[in-house]
């Protein structure tokens, strides 16, 4: 089945820096990533997704990129603000005809320092 | 609409209790699906679920029962609670696949003592 794999597992920036998160997964078939953003004791919400015949997409501070052949995509963060702060998730989603499912990775906990 | 919405909020079951976990959506979504969140291991796939009547395993199936009988509810069942099963339990839903915005409920935090 499928595998996501996250790192770094924490991370910790400036004020004002960037951050970069970065996802591999593992079945080829994979044709959507997901990134969740959730606050402390708050429930995961989608901060931004690509699908697989895209390569890189941005919405103001976030962008996130897709390389297909590598199998892995990543989150990148710039000019971090203190409510940056949280628990970020990749996902990969995976369809066939008997199956539908998203696979999270293990989450990265960013730190903004003021 | 209320979204996603989750109950009980917090839980504690002695081990070999049993219990269910409810999930209902008011937005007419077809795919619905539960996850457990623990420390260091982010959000785990325990069932899911493309529509009425059609239900499906994830990662991390055993030990839970699903359920889909209307499209609006999704519970899960626990038969026989265990102290591993401690942990924050989310539900999620969307429009109709999984390839989709997840919208999640609140969570329902539970321990098994």
């Amino acid at each position: 089945g499928e595998n996501v794999e996250q790192h770094p597992s924490t991370l910790s920036v400036q004020e004002g820096d960037s951050a970069v998160i970065k996802c591999t997964y593992s079945d080829s078939a994979s044709n959507y990533f997901p990134w969740y953003k959730q606050e402390l004791g708050k429930r995961p919400q989608l901060i931004i997704d690509i699908r697989s015949n895209v390569g890189e997409k941005k919405d103001q501070r976030i962008a996130v990129t897709l390389n297909k052949t590598a199998k892995h995509f990543s989150l990148h963060i710039t000019e971090t603000q203190p409510e940056d702060s949280a628990v970020y998730f990749c996902a990969a989603s995976i369809e066939y005809s008997s199956a539908s499912k998203i696979i999270f990775g293990s989450g990265t906990r960013l730190s903004i320092r003021p | 609409n209320a979204g996603v919405t989750q109950t009980p909020k917090f839980q504690v079951l002695k081990t070999g209790q049993s219990m269910t976990l409810q999930c209902a959506q008011d937005m007419n979504h077809e795919y619905m699906s539960w996850y457990r969140q623990d420390p260091g291991m982010g959000l785990r796939l325990i069932h899911y679920s493309v529509g009425a009547g059609i239900t499906d395993q994830g990662e991390v199936p055993n030990g839970y029962n699903v359920s889909r009988s209307t499209t609006e509810d999704f519970p899960l069942r626990l038969l026989s609670a265990a102290p591993s099963q401690t942990s924050v339990y989310f539900c999620a839903s969307s429009y109709s696949a999984a390839r989709q915005t997840q919208y999640f409920g609140p969570g329902t935090r539970l321990l098994v003592l």
